[in-house]
């Protein structure tokens, strides 16, 4: 199956800080999620961005589908940045059935 | 905005009992999906359900597991005889059919499972 690694595992910054969290995965897909993990456990969809970028206010992401690898960027941190980020992949042809990296756990110190 | 429900958010039970799990998908989406996290851990993929049948499904969703949709709006997980291990966060996701939309999913808030 198609596998997907998240780098780098734990990120720590100083608030105001710039950051970029990469997704590597292994295939071709027709789906690709990044995801916040709040402190309830929450999973907050940041972006759905199976190819090209897209900006949502201090985030921004993009996706070369071409050469399998997306990455998250977080402009000017904020304390409550703080948590885990995860990417998430459904294979080409498959049901749609997200395949979830380990995850980056951001803390953002004030 | 319409969102993904799920009742309910903390599950306590005690080891062989058995616990059933609800979710409200968006009410337009056809595709629907159960996903599970021990705690530390990342998101692993139970089974997706599509049609009134199940589509797919992993290593994880053995006998002790079963999903229903009984009505037009609920779908359910529900384990058979729950074990220690089974404490988790389960979360629903549901999405639209493919096409002009895409794949996108969307999550429910989870229900934290806990076994004692």
């Amino acid at each position: 199956g198609i596998q997907v690694e998240q780098s780098p595992p734990d990120l720590i910054l100083q608030e105001g800080a710039n950051s970029t969290l990469r997704c590597n995965f292994s295939d071709s897909v027709n789906n690709l999620q990044w995801f916040h993990q709040n402190p309830w456990g929450q999973l907050i969809n940041l972006f759905y961005i199976p190819s090209g970028t897209k900006q949502n206010g201090r985030l921004s992401a993009t996706t070369v589908a071409t050469e399998r690898y997306s990455l998250l960027y977080i402009s000017s941190s904020q304390t409550t940045d703080s948590g885990v980020y995860f990417c998430a992949v459904a294979e080409g042809g498959s049901q749609g059935n997200l395949i979830f990296g380990k995850g980056t756990k951001l803390s953002v110190k004030p | 905005e319409p969102e993904v429900t799920q009742t309910p958010s903390h599950q306590v039970t005690q080891m062989g009992q058995e616990v059933i799990l609800r979710c409200v998908p968006i009410s337009n989406h056809l595709y629907f999906y159960w996903y599970r996290q021990i705690l530390g851990q990342k998101v692993e993929f139970l089974v997706s359900f599509y049609n009134n049948e199940i589509s797919e499904k992993s290593e994880i969703f053995d006998d002790q597991f079963s999903v229903e949709r009984p009505d037009g709006s609920n779908f359910t997980l529900k384990i058979r005889s729950t074990k220690l291990e089974d404490s988790a966060m389960y979360f629903c996701a549901s999405r639209t059919p493919s096409g002009r939309v895409g794949y996108e999913q969307y999550f429910g808030p989870g229900t934290r499972l806990t076994v004692t």
